[in-house]
């Protein structure tokens, strides 16, 4: 059973940092690209982060470029997210999120989700 | 960025009844849309994916179809457990992006 267990959220100040880890299992970790995507109260689904299966190759999103970083150890079949200088606005809950291959087009939708971790930014 | 608009925001249905939702990007994403489902409390579902493909799993009744900015999700006959919020994603270009979703409730 393919599994994403996310963990590390809580609450932070403003201008304070985090970092996010998704435990995985169940599937050949290595071979596939993962994405984090967030989701504020109330709204819908915001991309914000994609790792290659290799690690060699990440995107992110305008609102948190240069703000957070993700990387992944293959050799432990898990990934973090490394979230610097929290904004309000980036409150929300976080999913792990696999894509459903390693290759373009199929990397960039999502076939297996964690159930997600509550990131709360608030002074 | 493209955006991605969903309609209706709420659709009112009837069990039993056929459903059709709406995606429309604000230019074209070929045919690299995907369509979820999410329900209370829990993460989103695939359904569909290549605007067209099932994804593993997903009964007959969810079809999709579209290219380009045009897209729709049917829901042929709407069982108890499709009462839920859905959202259509475009992969084709950097970011990512998800549309707004359409609730579909129990009329």
């Amino acid at each position: 059973e393919v599994q994403l267990v996310e963990s590390g959220g809580g609450v932070v100040q403003p201008g304070g940092s985090l970092r996010l880890s998704c435990e995985t299992s169940g599937f050949s970790f290595g071979t596939y690209t993962i994405s984090w995507v967030r989701q504020g109260p109330g709204k819908g689904p915001e991309w914000i982060s994609l790792i290659s299966s290799i690690g060699g190759t990440t995107y992110y999103a305008d609102s948190v470029k240069g703000r957070f970083t993700m990387s992944r150890d293959n050799g432990k079949n898990s990934l973090s997210l490394q979230m610097n200088n929290l904004r309000t606005d980036d409150t929300a809950l976080y999913y792990c999120a696999r894509g459903h291959g390693d290759i373009y087009p199929n990397s960039r939708f999502f076939d297996y989700w964690g159930q997600g971790i509550l990131v709360t930014v608030s002074s | 960025e493209i955006v991605m608009t969903q309609s209706p925001a709420t659709l009112s249905v009837s069990p039993g009844e056929r459903a059709t939702l709406s995606c429309r990007a604000s230019q074209s994403v070929s045919g690299d849309l995907a369509w979820y489902q999410q329900k209370p409390g829990q993460a989103p579902r695939l359904l569909i994916y290549g605007a067209s493909t099932r994804a593993t799993g997903i009964p007959a009744r969810f079809s999709g179809s579209g290219s380009g900015t045009e897209f729709t999700l049917t829901i042929s006959s709407l069982q108890s457990e499709d009462f839920a919020v859905y959202y259509c994603q475009q992969y084709d270009n950097w970011p990512l992006t998800f549309g707004g979703g359409t609730k579909v409730e129990i009329k």
